[in-house]
């Protein structure tokens, strides 16, 4: 039982053009969701987080927005550059910092970037 | 400012034996996740201690894993009896606090990589 999904296992984008990443939840005592960007060999780095009080936070390049009533929150990367290709994990939690019971992750989507 | 050490970063193990993962949070961190990734799939929530305490084991097999904080040391996973689905990469997080800073922020270390034969 699944409860963030990325529905897409990879993702190719043309350098300078925007990427969108989507994640899906089901659990609606979610509160927190972050993204995180993980290349090989690597652990998870910390992208950009937004809490459900709001549809939308921004850092530089990378906006994630959040639509509380479908469940669905996106990443967005413009411009899109050679070294965001990784692998971009989707999480959530009931709490900041991931509460009792962590974070929960999504399976994460490949984006890779075509010079 | 070291961030979250786990070592060691790759394990190879047989049937059978003992795995035990290090991990050490960044300067003024008390909390700490364990996250196991399977090939293929995301990260899973096993663990998460304070120091002396563990809070919340529901993502631990009830066999064969164990973890630990204690109040001097590392936190360790330990892993009995090893098996081939043992296989994966174990990331170890930490936190300042329960429920983290503002961004709801989990620093991870850079993993450890046990294979089993």
């Amino acid at each position: 039982d699944q409860q963030v999904k990325q529905n897409s296992p990879s993702l190719s984008v043309q350098e300078g053009r925007i990427s969108i990443l989507n994640c899906d939840y089901t659990n609606s005592m979610f509160d927190y969701f972050l993204w995180y960007k993980k290349y090989p060999a690597e652990g998870p780095t910390f992208l950009i987080s937004i809490s459900s009080i709001k549809d939308k936070n921004e850092d530089g390049r990378f906006t994630v927005f959040l639509n509380k009533s479908a469940k669905h929150l996106s990443l967005h990367i413009v411009p899109s550059q050679p070294g965001d290709s990784a692998v971009y994990f989707c999480a959530a939690s009931e709490g900041p910092g991931g509460g009792a019971d962590g974070l929960t992750f999504g399976k994460g989507t490949h984006l890779i970037i075509q010079p | 400012n070291a961030g979250v050490m786990q070592n060691p970063r790759h394990l190879v193990r047989r049937r059978g034996q003992e795995a035990r993962l290090r991990c050490s949070p960044m300067k003024g961190h008390s909390h700490v996740y364990w996250y196991r990734q399977l090939p293929e799939e995301g990260l899973k929530f096993m663990v998460y201690l304070q120091k002396e305490n563990i809070i919340d084991e529901s993502g631990m097999p009830k066999e064969r894993f164990s973890a630990e904080f204690p109040k001097e040391g590392p936190s360790i996973l330990r892993i009995q009896q090893v098996v081939r689905g043992d296989s994966a990469a174990y990331f170890c997080a930490s936190s300042p606090t329960g429920t983290g800073d503002n961004t709801g922020e989990l620093f991870f270390g850079e993993g450890s990589r046990l294979t089993v034969l």
